[in-house]
């Protein structure tokens, strides 16, 4: 079937640091969204991407679409303590007349050292 | 307005018993997805109700069931349960469906099997 890669599985980085993680789909996706799950708690959307190229931001979060429509990327700039939870992006294929379902990549752990 | 709801939040069941899990989505959704969750194998796509109708199922075993009722409620029942299925079983709502907008999800039902 149809599969979201995602990567990094894990990512420790310290305070003030960078953060990127990336989707991969081996077919175009008609849209992307990413969500945030923090630890015991449940996915909430961030965002979701529609358009070939497309560029978006939110504060320190930054999100891009590739131009073929398969991969994604989420990069923090300056990571906080208040950043630490599990990244997922889940994509949507079109395909004729089926009805469509998101698939969630497997998600980046990330953990933020003080 | 109030959230996704998802009762009971916790169960622990032995294997060979059945269980059956509610979502109340957010009113005016019409379309509730039902996620597995697991450390091993992230979020997995169980089924999507849509106006009492199932429009997409994931790779589960006929073990697990859906329905959607007339005021969008869902539940999901799992028969024969075995020790793998013990994860956490999330609900999300969204008024269009079909991936196309934002999963709104609920608390999840983290369920034991033993």
């Amino acid at each position: 079937g149809q599969q979201v890669m995602q990567i990094p599985q894990y990512q420790h980085v310290q305070e003030g640091e960078d953060f990127t993680t990336y989707c991969n789909s081996s077919t175009t996706l008609s849209n992307i969204q990413w969500y945030k799950q923090r630890p015991g708690g449940h996915p909430v959307f961030l965002i979701q991407l529609v358009k070939s190229g497309e560029v978006k931001k939110q504060k320190r979060l930054t999100f891009q679409f590739g131009e073929a429509k398969k991969n994604s990327s989420l990069h923090i700039t300056a990571t906080q303590t208040t950043d630490v939870g599990t990244y997922f992006c889940a994509g949507r294929w079109a395909g004729g007349t089926s009805y469509g379902k998101l698939t969630f990549g497997q998600g980046t752990i990330l953990t933020v050292h003080p | 307005k109030a959230g996704v709801t998802q009762t009971p939040r916790y169960l622990i069941k032995t294997r060979g018993q059945q269980v059956t899990l509610s979502c109340s989505p957010i009113s005016g959704h019409r379309s509730v997805s039902w996620y597995q969750q697991t450390p091993g194998q992230g979020l997995q796509f169980l089924f999507e109700y849509f106006s009492e109708t199932q429009r997409n199922k994931g790779n589960f075993p006929g073990r697990f069931s859906g329905r959607q009722f007339s005021n969008s409620r869902s539940e999901m029942n799992v028969s024969t349960l075995e020790l793998g299925d013990s994860a956490l079983y999330l609900c999300a709502s969204s008024p269009l469906g079909g991936g196309l907008g934002e999963l709104f999800f609920g608390e999840g039902s983290r369920l034991t099997v033993l």
